[in-house]
Parts: structure tokens; sequence; C-alpha cells
């Protein structure tokens, strides 16, 4: 079991460029997480998807934000444009049953 | 008012004493509520999880929830340095599968 995959690890950017995060979950588990952490707000849930469906997108900041999932076995987080605000830690974390929730080792995102 | 929260901390013991941990939390109809540790720089990893009143035991690792003071804690039994970390406490709320995180505590445990 890889576990939950996620890339890039790291990536610097440009304010008003396009940033793209992804993410592989476990095979078989049917929630996809996408949560932003910051010294100053922690871990906020962005969106979560249930069986490739988007369920609850409240925690997404604004438009510039938006979520994907065109398969079970793939999700992407994109922000377009980027701003120096949105330098954070982004995890992606899936889950099946048992409410065990498996994080990734997340993206770290510094925009300058 | 947050709707998980936690002392910033750092809570600072020495080792092989008992590190102790609280939690409250805003939405009465919670059932489910777990404990992450995070490393400096890592993800969140699972210790525990508890979901009735009352205590649960996992090697040095106690839970302790009562939901009538929506009050969750969690005790660390002779701390090691290896148990430097933050922890998080999360809930799952009335809405349904939604993980909500607490800002966290952070324990330093000194040799």
């Amino acid at each position: 079991d890889a576990g939950v995959i996620q890339s890039p690890r790291h990536e610097v950017t440009e304010m008003g460029q396009e940033v793209t995060l992804r993410c592989k979950p476990i095979s078989g588990h049917d929630y996809l997480f996408w949560y932003r952490q910051t010294m100053m707000r922690g871990l906020e849930l962005l969106i979560y998807f249930n069986n490739n469906v988007p369920i609850d997108d409240s925690g997404m900041p604004e438009d510039r934000f938006s979520a994907k999932m065109p398969n079970a076995s793939f999700s992407t987080l994109k922000i377009q444009p980027s701003e120096p605000r949105d330098s954070a830690v982004y995890f992606c974390a899936s889950r099946h049953g048992q409410l065990r929730y498996t994080f990734g080792s997340g993206t770290r995102l510094t925009v300058v | 008012q947050k709707e998980v929260e936690q002392n910033s901390g750092p809570l600072s013991v020495p080792e092989g004493a008992i590190a102790s941990l609280n939690c409250t939390y805003s939405d009465r109809g919670s059932q489910s509520f777990f404990w992450y540790r995070q490393y400096s720089g890592k993800s969140p990893e699972l210790i525990m999880s508890i979901y009735s009143n009352g205590d649960k035991e996992d090697g040095r690792f106690t839970a302790q929830l009562n939901k009538a003071s929506q009050y969750v804690s969690l005790l660390i039994r002779d701390s090691q340095p290896s148990d430097s970390a933050t922890y998080l406490c999360a809930v799952i709320g009335t809405a349904g599968n939604k993980l909500t995180f607490g800002g966290g505590t952070r324990v330093l445990v000194k040799p």
C-alpha cells in the first residue's frame, strides 16, 4: 500500500501564475479530502469528494480555487491566479469506512 | 467560537511524566473524536479514536470523552522525547463526513 500520494512536494511560483496540486488516493477509498494548513488558521477543510463527486466545497476560499476528481484514482486542486496569501501546506486525505483518514505527505506551496 | 479548541502550548513535560492535553468542541451532536500527532514538516498521523463516553487506552495513550461537557482529552504516560510533536484534536460533527481540526497543542518532552 503506497498510501496517499501527492505531488509536487514543494512548489514555488510567482504571484498570478496557475498552480496545480495533484493527489492519488489509496485504492478502494471512496472519500477524498483537500485540506490547507497555515500557522494562523491551522488545518482547514477545503473540499471533499465521495465516489468522485464533490459533496461540500464550502471551505474553498474563493473562485480562484477549483478542484476536480475525474476518476477514483486522481484529484487536482487548482489555484488561478495564485496570490502570496495562498502560501501554505496543502494536504490530501482519503478514507474508506471505519472513519480512518490517511493523509498524504502534503505539498508546500510558496507564492512569491 | 471555534468549532474545536485546544490550548496551543507549548506543553513542556519531563521525560517519564504524564502529558495531559485537552480539547473542547462546539457541536453537541458530534459522535466521532480523534487525536492526531504531527511532527514538524510531516503529515498528521492518527493515534487514537473514541466514540463513546469514558476512557479508551492504547499503549501509553489514553483518550477520555465527556459528551455532556463537550470535552475530549489525551493522556500520554511515560512521555518520551520522541513524543515531542503537535497533537491535533479532530471531530466529526453532525454534518457527517467533515473532519474538523483544532489548532493543535505543541508538546515538548525534555530528557
